[in-house]
């Protein structure tokens, strides 16, 4: 059964830094490309990085490009997302996405997502 | 980047009634165009993938067709399980993006 679990999320000051994790399971981790996905209280969703399965390709969404940065530990079978320079608009719920076997296809599983505040 | 621009925004139908939802793209995008359901309180759910392939799992009710700029997701014979809202997504060029989302309300 396939397992994404985010943890890490919580409340920040803005310029604030906060580094979010997705443990996976139930599947070969290192096989697999995986992204993160944003979605704002009430809005909809929101792309904002993708690392390939040997972590050597990432991609930022340019709203926050320069300020996030995707990684992933194959020992851990965890992809994290390091946030920092914080914004008030940065306030969402945080998903971990899988990415379905080869380049950037579909994302075939969810993880039921983290939740970051940014306030002062 | 390429948006996505779904229609309508929100819908409010009947048990057992046919539901149509549309996804335009900007620009050509073949087939990479992909559905998502999310109820309220849960992650985003795959429905359909490359425009018409139903994902494990999903109801027989659920297809997807269109090509190019126009996409379209029907649910045939309406369920109460079936209230969500519906996203689709583009995977053939960078930065993959969502449409805005179309809101199925049962009456």
């Amino acid at each position: 059964q396939v397992q994404l679990v985010e943890s890490g999320g919580g409340v920040v000051q803005p310029g604030g830094s906060l580094r979010l994790s997705c443990a996976a399971s139930g599947f070969t981790f290192t096989n697999y490309a995986m992204h993160w996905v944003r979605q704002a209280p009430g809005k909809g969703l929101q792309w904002v990085a993708f690392i390939s399965y040997e972590g050597s390709n990432k991609y930022y969404a340019d709203s926050v490009k320069g300020r996030f940065s995707i990684s992933r530990d194959s020992s851990e079978s965890t992809v994290y997302l390091e946030m920092t320079s914080l914004r008030v608009e940065d306030t969402a719920v945080y998903y971990c996405a899988r990415n379905a076997p080869g380049q950037i296809h579909y994302l075939d599983w969810w993880g039921q997502g983290a939740l970051v505040t940014v306030s002062s | 980047e390429i948006v996505l621009t779904q229609s309508p925004d929100f819908q409010s139908v009947t048990p057992k009634e046919k539901v149509t939802i549309t996804c335009r793209a900007s620009q050509n995008i073949g087939n990479s165009l992909h559905w998502y359901q999310q109820k309220p309180g849960q992650s985003p759910k795959l429905l359909i993938k490359y425009v018409f392939q139903t994902f494990s799992g999903v109801p027989s009710r659920f297809s997807g067709s269109g090509s190019g700029t126009d996409f379209t997701l029907t649910i045939n014979s309406l369920e109460a399980e079936d209230a969500a809202t519906y996203y689709c997504h583009q995977s053939g060029r960078l930065p993959v993006t969502f449409g805005q989302g179309t809101k199925v309300e049962i009456k």
